[in-house]
């Protein structure tokens, strides 16, 4: 248990259509990362956000777009979804933007399919 | 970003202990190397995380060469739980960025 939780765990979707993930980071955690998995990838960083604010961005195009409230939880948004946005979607949380010390902890993920 | 390079699969048996090699010829003098594992159906899972010298934690040790161009992780006796894709990756030392830059990582096996 990393105390990191995400929903839905599952989901399906249409092409075109719009989609939110949520992210509950671990007690006390102020920064919060999202990734993209594709089957049989690694994970591809999208954005960072920090107290609110995002603090770094992968090669990601602005249809991804976040974001990260008050109490350090965090929605990622998918806009025009496409056949490739399938993927698994992780969200990671840390302290203080991840200080080398500091251990990154992962959700276990939401599944997206684009049909 | 510093590319790390690891052999695709590995396979051992239940009870030995597991070398997994991490290529990184390019690290620069700051980075950090840091070994994350992802059980099927999880997200991924810190491991073990080292700058020089030899680390050993709970869950693996961390063999580091001298010119820090490679590193090993080492499960001391492999057990069913530990079949996962265990990823290497460089990290800088300033926080700033949580972005860490994963590979395709080692797909382990073990035998029962």
């Amino acid at each position: 248990e990393t105390g990191v939780t995400q929903s839905p765990t599952h989901l399906i979707k249409t092409r075109g259509q719009q989609v939110t993930l949520r992210c509950s980071s671990q007690s006390g955690h102020n920064t919060v990362s999202w990734y993209q998995q594709a089957l049989g990838q690694g994970p591809q960083f999208i954005f960072q956000y920090y107290r609110e604010e995002e603090n770094g961005r992968g090669n990601f195009p602005p249809r991804f777009s976040g974001l990260q409230f008050p109490n350090y939880s965090s929605e990622l948004n998918v806009n025009a979804l496409e056949l490739d946005d399938s993927a698994l979607y992780l969200c990671a949380s840390s302290l203080d933007r991840g200080r080398t010390g500091n251990t990154i902890y992962f959700g276990e993920g939401s599944w997206l399919t684009v049909v | 970003d510093a590319k790390t390079t690891q052999p695709n699969s590995m396979e051992s048996n239940e009870e030995e202990p597991v070398h997994l090699p991490c290529n990184h010829s390019t690290i620069s003098g700051t980075d950090y190397i840091h070994w994350y594992r992802q059980l099927p159906s999880q997200g991924p899972e810190y491991v073990i995380h080292g700058l020089t010298s030899n680390v050993n934690n709970r869950m693996a040790s961390l063999a580091i060469a001298e010119d820090r161009k490679s590193s090993t992780l080492i499960l001391h006796r492999a057990t069913l739980r530990d079949a996962a894709v265990y990823y290497c990756i460089l990290r800088p030392p300033q926080g700033g960025s949580e972005k860490l830059v994963f590979g395709k990582g080692t797909k382990l096996t073990v035998n029962p």
